[in-house]
């Protein structure tokens, strides 16, 4: 069984420029995560999916954060304009049915803004 | 607001010791609690899950076990592997959400042969 795809896997941008991240969960997970783990930090939750429906936004900075879930399937998290408190290791999840299982990690994107 | 914590911060041991790893929340009203593993620059590998009303959890040298009135749980690894030097996170489900977790920082356990 594939895992949780993520790309890119590492990104440099400057400060006030723009980054998306793609990622694509399990096949038949209907929960998707993204997470902010900065270093030396848990991962943050910054918004959850129930298929194609936002379950949790709440702590997703939306002024420059924004996420889709278009087909409930594979997701993509943007910023614009970036600062440079971004930067930080972005994590997607994904988990099967209402979210209260397991959650399987992809490997990350290392987004560093200078 | 849930608070999880988890001391030491970093841990160093020698080769076939027992490791302890511990995990403290602040409200007893959880769904599960997960352990994770985190290599360096990697993504996070979910190691253990425990539901609210299960006391403990193993898997092969791994036990997990959980405490909701004191707001503790506790990962044990016996016989310790260099293999086994990663970072070790802890997260609480939350029961008023959909498998929202709160995360600890997480401990750096790095196992010397």
């Amino acid at each position: 069984e594939a895992g949780v795809a993520q790309s890119p896997r590492y990104k440099i941008i400057e400060k006030r420029q723009s980054v998306a991240f793609w990622c694509n969960p399990i096949s038949g997970h209907a929960t998707l995560y993204w997470y902010q783990q900065i270093l030396g930090q848990g991962p943050k939750l910054l918004i959850q999916f129930q298929n194609n429906g936002v379950v949790d936004d709440s702590q997703l900075p939306k002024d420059r954060f924004s996420a889709e879930r278009l087909k409930g399937v594979d997701s993509t998290l943007k910023i614009q304009p970036a600062k440079l408190e971004d930067s930080a290791v972005y994590l997607c999840a994904s988990s099967t049915g209402t979210g209260l299982g397991s959650q399987y990690f992809g490997p990350g994107t290392r987004l560093t803004v200078t | 607001k849930q608070e999880v914590t988890q001391i030491p911060a970093a841990l160093s041991v020698p080769e076939g010791e027992n490791l302890v790893l511990n995990c403290s929340f602040t409200d007893s009203a959880i769904y599960n609690l997960q352990w994770f593993r985190q290599d360096p620059g990697k993504g996070l590998t979910s190691l253990l899950l425990i539901q609210s009303s299960q006391r403990e959890q193993t898997s092969g040298r791994l036990n997990a076990s959980l405490d909701k009135s004191s707001g503790r749980s506790t990962l044990y690894i016996a016989a310790s592997q260099p293999g086994d030097s990663a970072t070790y996170l802890c997260a609480v489900g939350l029961t008023d959400s959909w498998g929202k977790l709160q995360f600890g920082a997480g401990t750096q356990v790095v196992v010397t042969p």
